[in-house]
């Protein structure tokens, strides 16, 4: 079973709807990740927050909003979306320094649906 | 930037075969992961390389990180049914760089 928890599992939200997708990890890692996967598709990165700061952003629409409450939270909240951002959202963690650090580990996914 | 070239794309097995496929990047990378995915899943960690030449086992599966540092390979062997779904290759470069991921390769197990 994965050690990282993703809520909810199942979401449908109307383009003006504001929701949240929620992720937590125990284990003690320092690097989180927010992912995006369509179908048939590998996941492609989107957010990563290292010691609970923002290091890296993929040109990402700003109605996609992360938020990292502390080292074992990430949220992403979501505001204004389109049917197209409908997908597979992931949360990932990893430790951060040495080669361990360079493992990732995914939760179950959130699948999100915009009507 | 940096692409990883995963192949084949699908592969269509009789149970009990074994199953092998394999991942090729541009330039180097210092770590090398192997997931699988079912569908409606998030992927699930198989098998994680760190060194070249590392060969690494974890049941029926056998992956190795190439010598040249640009490439990995995933065997599986006496394949069974619950071996169904896709495949991801994902390396890294050295520095701070993302995880890159391969494309995929979508097992079918014929029983």
């Amino acid at each position: 079973d994965t050690e990282v928890t993703q809520t909810p599992k199942h979401l449908v939200m109307g383009m003006t709807n504001k929701k949240s997708l929620k992720c937590e990890q125990h284990m003690g890692h320092r690097a989180m990740y927010w992912y995006k996967q369509k179908a048939k598709k590998p996941p492609e990165l989107m957010f990563v927050y290292s010691y609970e700061k923002l290091s890296i952003n993929e040109s990402v629409p700003s109605r996609f909003s992360p938020e990292c409450p502390n080292s074992s939270l990430l949220n992403l909240h979501l505001h204004a979306l389109q049917p197209e951002d409908s997908a597979l959202y992931l949360c990932a963690s990893s430790q951060e320094g040495g080669a361990n650090g360079n493992t990732i580990y995914f939760g179950e996914g959130s699948w999100l649906t915009v009507v | 930037g940096q692409q990883l070239n995963q192949s084949p794309q699908s592969m269509f097995i009789q149970e009990g075969e074994d199953v092998s496929m394999n991942c090729t990047s541009s330039s180097i990378f210092n770590t090398w992961l192997w997931y699988k995915q079912d569908p409606g899943e998030g992927p699930v960690l198989l098998i994680a390389l760190y060194k070249a030449g590392e060969l690494t086992s974890n049941g029926r599966l056998t992956a190795q990180f190439g010598i040249t540092r640009k490439d990995s390979f995933l065997n599986i062997s006496a394949s069974i049914p619950s071996d169904v779904g896709i495949y991801f290759c994902a390396g890294r470069a050295p520095g701070n760089t993302p995880l890159v991921f391969g494309k995929g390769t979508r097992l079918s197990v014929i029983a």
